[in-house]
């Protein structure tokens, strides 16, 4: 089945502690991308990857880092998280050169993400 | 990326016809327009893509009028599950690196 998976589901963390939210997809995707959404800011691009070890800055790349040393895996980094990073986070991956009628991403469950 | 503009929110009757409209005045030559549908704390979901004039799925239609500066999402008999966030985007194919959401419409359907 073709997929985006994420994990954890869910993270409960403290102020200042390094995290990695890990991110795979199975369709041989050469995009990759991470958002956050927020209540009444919507969906919002951090970084994306157009390929392996090419990653990019989206819309709100401040205090995160990406990798992409694999095609399959986009991990997630926090080195230092801070409460204004509490928030949902998806990553989707995609096709590169798309298909006329269906040039979807896909997206993973998402990750709730709680710095306390 | 073209900006899109749609209804912030629309309600609806079980078994009802719901038409989104968005607006895409902007759009380039070669774009696309992309819908996709977010449930709560889920990821979105590719609904439908069109260029011009109708496209059927099954789940959805997507109406492109000639000058494309407008398309409508129509899904027909909607059910309470079809209770969502649907987003309008415009861009050309191969660009999903890039998606640019905005606020989507959020829709409401209800007994």
């Amino acid at each position: 089945e073709a997929q985006v998976t994420q994990n954890p589901r869910y993270l409960i963390t403290v102020t200042g502690k390094k995290l990695t939210v890990t991110c795979s997809q199975n369709m041989n995707h050469e995009y990759m991308s991470w958002y956050r959404q927020d209540p009444g800011l919507g969906l919002r691009q951090i970084y994306y990857s157009m390929n392996v070890e090419v990653t990019d800055k989206g819309d709100v790349p401040e205090g995160y880092k990406v990798s992409r040393k694999e095609k399959r895996n986009f991990p997630l980094i926090l080195e230092s998280p801070s409460p204004n990073q509490t928030s949902l986070y998806f990553c989707a991956s995609s096709l590169s050169g798309g298909i006329r009628g269906k040039s979807e991403a896909f997206f993973g469950q998402g990750t709730r993400l709680t710095v306390v | 990326l073209a900006k899109t503009t749609q209804p912030i929110s629309m309600d609806s009757y079980e078994g009802q016809e719901v038409n989104i409209t968005c607006s895409h005045n902007n759009i380039a030559t070669n774009d696309y327009i992309t819908w996709y549908q977010q449930f709560p704390s889920q990821g979105p979901r590719f609904i439908i893509q069109g260029y011009k004039t109708k496209v059927t799925n099954e789940v959805a239609s997507l109406f492109i009028p000639a000058d494309r500066k407008s398309s409508t999402l129509s899904l027909p008999r909607v059910s309470l599950s079809d209770t969502a966030v649907y987003y309008c985007l415009v861009g050309p194919l191969g660009s999903g690196y890039a998606l640019n959401f905005g606020k989507g419409t959020s829709l409401l359907v209800t007994p």
